[in-house]
Formats: structure tokens, C-alpha cells, sequence
């Protein structure tokens, strides 16, 4: 699987949008952009993921560069709640649930 | 989705016992995964738990020290032997969604502190 790499930390302000970059330079055609989040003290939750396209739900949305070397997650509205630590994860097609974490973006939503 | 189940929730335990965590799902899953959450970083993955068959661990990790058990599709256990006080740490059982490409669901963790 391809190795990410994330800024350590970010800071946002309530109720604007929080844009947390990632690289992936070394993705492969078949491998998939996953994020999750983990709030202090409880398992990681799944946010998004996607292969080449854009994606959106109720969460987030997920942009995806044309050469797939980096993705953006895109959080519109951020709340206090939001603030986690949060992870992006580049697995290969036959992914049935196995993940390799790096060291994730702390984002601090601030009031 | 999976709802997960983790018992216990936390421990303390003293150096040199050991410690089976329990992590039950509400549906039939293939894979089950074990991570490890030291203080202040980010998970690990320890072993992938299969029904019928022994785990397959990740680099670092050893049954001796981490033995796991799945004898259905819907629990796993996994003992923390021997314990030290380096083995303090969160441990988390997760499993896939089905088929590929699909989320994985998280238990709660059970955050162990050893003495």
C-alpha cells in the first residue's frame, strides 16, 4: 500500500470549512483514498473514500487530483465536535478492512 | 454497518499476567483485525484474525506474545501475555465491511494500563 503524507497538525474556526491535504505520490492505479477519524478516546470512524473521482456524503467530501498523487477532505461546516485526530489511507483494491495508519492531521476546531 | 463489542473497556493489570480481550460483532464477518494504540500515537496493526485458521501478524508481533483465537464469524480474543508495563496501550478490534472496498468499524478499545 502507498505511503501518505499529512501536515501534523491544523487548526480551523467554527462554522467555516476545514480542507485537511494528503499526498500520496506513490498510489497505484488500483488503490483507493480512505479517511477516517479518531476522536479522543474512541475508535477510529469512517468518513469517506474514493478511487479517482470526487466523492460526498453526509460527512465530507473527498477531491481527488487528477494524477491521484494527493487528495483533499473537505469538512463544510466545521463544529467543535469535528476536532480529532484524522487519518488518510491509500489501500489497494482487495482491501476487505485491513488498514495501515500513519500518523494522521490533528485538526483543532476552534470557537 | 457492524456493531462492535470490546470487553473490558479498560484494565489495570499487574507486570508478568496476562489479559484476554474480548471483541464481539453483531453480524457474520470474514476478517477480524487487532490494532494496537500506544500513548500518543497512532494504531498499529497487530494481527488479522480469519475463522478456521491462525492469525496472520504483522512484522514485530509474535503469537507467543499476542495469541488470538476466532472460533466463529462473529467473536475473537485477543491475550496480551506476560504483560509489562511497554504493553500499556489501547487495543482495538475492527473488522471490514462486505466485500472490498468498503469501511471498517471500530470497536471502543480497551485501554490497558500494567503495573
Amino acid at each position: 500500500d502507498a505511503k501518505t503524507t499529512q501536515p501534523t497538525s491544523m487548526d480551523c474556526a467554527e462554522g467555516r470549512a476545514a480542507n485537511l491535504p494528503c499526498n500520496h505520490s506513490t498510489i497505484s492505479g488500483n488503490e483507493y483514498v480512505y479517511w477516517y477519524r479518531q476522536i479522543h478516546s474512541q475508535g477510529p470512524q469512517y468518513i469517506i473514500h474514493g478511487l479517482k473521482n470526487n466523492e460526498t456524503n453526509e460527512m465530507a467530501s473527498l477531491i481527488i487530483t487528477e494524477d491521484r498523487k494527493s487528495s483533499t477532505l473537505i469538512l463544510p461546516h466545521a463544529t467543535l465536535r469535528d476536532t480529532a485526530v484524522y487519518y488518510c489511507i491509500v489501500s489497494g483494491s482487495s482491501n476487505t478492512g485491513k488498514l495501515i495508519f500513519g500518523q494522521g492531521t490533528t485538526l483543532q476546531v476552534k470557537p | 454497518s457492524a456493531v462492535i463489542s470490546q470487553k473490558p473497556s479498560r484494565d489495570i493489570c499487574q507486570r508478568g499476567t496476562s489479559l484476554t480481550i474480548q471483541c464481539q460483532v453483531d453480524s457474520q464477518v470474514t476478517m477480524m483485525f487487532w490494532y494496537r494504540q500506544q500513548p500518543g500515537q497512532s494504531l498499529t496493526l497487530i494481527a488479522t484474525a480469519n475463522q478456521g485458521s491462525e492469525a496472520t501478524y504483522e512484522s514485530g508481533f509474535v503469537i507467543d506474545k499476542f495469541p488470538i483465537s476466532r472460533p466463529n464469524l462473529t467473536f475473537s480474543t485477543l491475550t496480551v501475555s506476560n504483560m509489562s508495563p511497554e504493553d500499556s496501550s489501547i487495543y482495538l478490534c475492527s473488522v471490514g465491511g462486505s466485500g472490498f472496498n468498503t469501511e471498517a468499524f471500530f470497536g471502543q478499545g480497551t485501554r490497558l494500563t500494567v503495573v
